[in-house]
């Protein structure tokens, strides 16, 4: 079962402008993560954001988390074509922290 | 650093025949994991590995063993291939702690026919 869930699902913007996915989740959790993967790669980590942080920056990236919705948000700015990926949130599953809930993504695509 | 590796890349079975599935990692990680990935859909967890020497079953370990063969290697087996196990496998690894980031390998895309 999947506990975190990105939105949207597909996201199209152009070179310059700004990217916003969310993610939310259904338990407690200690801490959120979020990946970005090449179309034929593997997934690659951006930045992992604590329970007792509400945003976190890591050059371009953004993310946000609200523990009372149960929520997260990447914002990417200044987007490049480059940025053209999936991205993924992961949670540490109920009951077991060291393994990772991964949800479906989403497919973003920055046109030049 | 290499970092994670897989192979093969790429590989075609047949319904019935086995395969190991190979990943190696440099970076001194306590813990190994192997996710399937399917269309349209996240990374689910078939098994993973705390630490060298112990093995644990992720959410859909069906149709799947594991050895983690010592601390750098962890390996994924069928033992009769199904059309259900075409997908595209990663291993990834992490330090082992909570908190902790995984790194992914390249993938392999195993078509059963």
């Amino acid at each position: 079962s999947q506990q975190g869930e990105e939105d949207p699902q597909a996201l199209s913007i152009q070179e310059g402008e700004n990217a916003t996915m969310n993610c939310s989740y259904k338990t407690s959790i200690n801490n959120l993560q979020w990946y970005r993967q090449n179309s034929g790669r593997g997934l690659v980590h951006l930045i992992l954001i604590r329970s007792n942080e509400r945003e976190k920056h890591s050059g371009r990236l953004r993310v946000t988390l609200d523990t009372s919705k149960k929520s997260s948000s990447l914002l990417i700015t200044a987007s490049r074509a480059a940025d053209t990926a999936s991205y993924f949130c992961a949670t540490p599953k109920s009951g077991s922290a060291r393994q990772l809930t991964f949800g479906s993504g989403t497919q973003l695509t920055v046109l030049p | 650093n290499a970092g994670v590796t897989q192979t093969p890349k790429f590989q075609v079975l047949k319904t019935g025949q086995s395969m190991t599935l190979q990943c190696a990692q440099d970076m001194n990680h306590n813990s190994m994991y192997w996710y399937r990935q399917d269309p349209g859909m996240g990374l689910r967890l078939i098994y993973y590995s705390a630490s060298e020497g112990t093995t644990d079953k992720g959410e859909v370990p069906n149709g799947y063993n594991v050895s983690r063969l010592n601390k750098r290697e962890f390996s994924l087996r069928l033992e009769s291939a199904a059309p259900s196990q075409t997908s595209v496998y990663f291993c990834a690894s992490s330090l082992g702690l909570d908190f902790n980031e995984q790194y992914f390998g390249p993938g392999t895309r195993l078509t059963v026919t």
